[in-house]
């Protein structure tokens, strides 16, 4: 079966530089979520979106932005880049309206600040 | 807001013996799911085992298995013939209407062979 796609899976950037990671839903899902692991944490809910409107915002900094394009992948925007940046950033999709709501998860991007 | 809270930072089983891995949860909402999730070196998050709060019997996956007490807002995941592929993160997540997952701390399981 199909499984949300991350790209790139690794990258490599110096502060104050930008960075674009994309998602690539399941297959007719209909809602992406992004997600921030920092070394040795627990995943943080960044931002999602529900039929290429933002739906839920978290502790996403300024500095960052996202948006759900019509073929229903995603880009997240990270500009001025800063060390604490530095993380496993998790994207994962559902089915609005799924009995369980459960979110499948990509395989994420490993983002290096230096 | 809703909390999760992993009190276990890391826990130890011998090979083929049984281990808990204990989660409490504190919410004012009715309806809500709750998930364990495993992550290995290679940082994928599996699904490990799902819970439906209106559902009073505890799920079961093969080895794993649940202990879902909602009025106590406990939610412990049984391992049982562990293997040493077991030995992974353990993330329990909280997720309501809201369709965010909020997860605890995590807990860190070592398989001893």
């Amino acid at each position: 079966a199909a499984g949300v796609i991350q790209s790139p899976r690794h990258l490599i950037k110096e502060k104050r530089e930008t960075a674009t990671l994309k998602c690539y839903p399941i297959p007719r899902h209909d809602t992406v979520y992004w997600y921030q692991q920092g070394p040795g944490q627990d995943p943080q809910f960044l931002i999602s979106f529900y039929e290429k409107m933002q739906s839920d915002k978290g502790s996403i900094p300024d500095r960052f932005s996202a948006q759900q394009f019509s073929d229903y992948h995603s880009e997240l925007n990270m500009s001025s880049l800063e060390l604490g940046d530095s993380a496993l950033y998790f994207c994962a999709s559902s089915l609005a309206g799924q009995v369980s709501y459960e979110q499948y998860f990509g395989p994420g991007t490993r983002l290096t600040v230096t | 807001a809703q909390t999760v809270t992993q009190s276990q930072p890391e826990m130890s089983v011998q090979e083929a013996e049984t281990v808990t891995l204990s989660c409490t949860y504190d919410t004012s909402e009715s309806d809500y799911y709750l998930f364990w999730y495993k992550q290995p070196p290679s940082r994928q998050m599996i699904l490990v085992i799902r819970q439906e709060a209106y559902k009073q019997q505890n799920a079961t996956e093969n080895r794993f298995s649940v202990n879902f007490q909602k009025a106590a807002k406990s939610f412990s995941l049984k391992i049982s013939d562990s293997q040493l592929g077991d030995a992974a993160m353990y993330f329990c997540a909280y997720l309501s209407g809201t369709y965010k997952y909020i997860f605890g701390t995590g807990t860190r399981l070592k398989v001893l062979a």
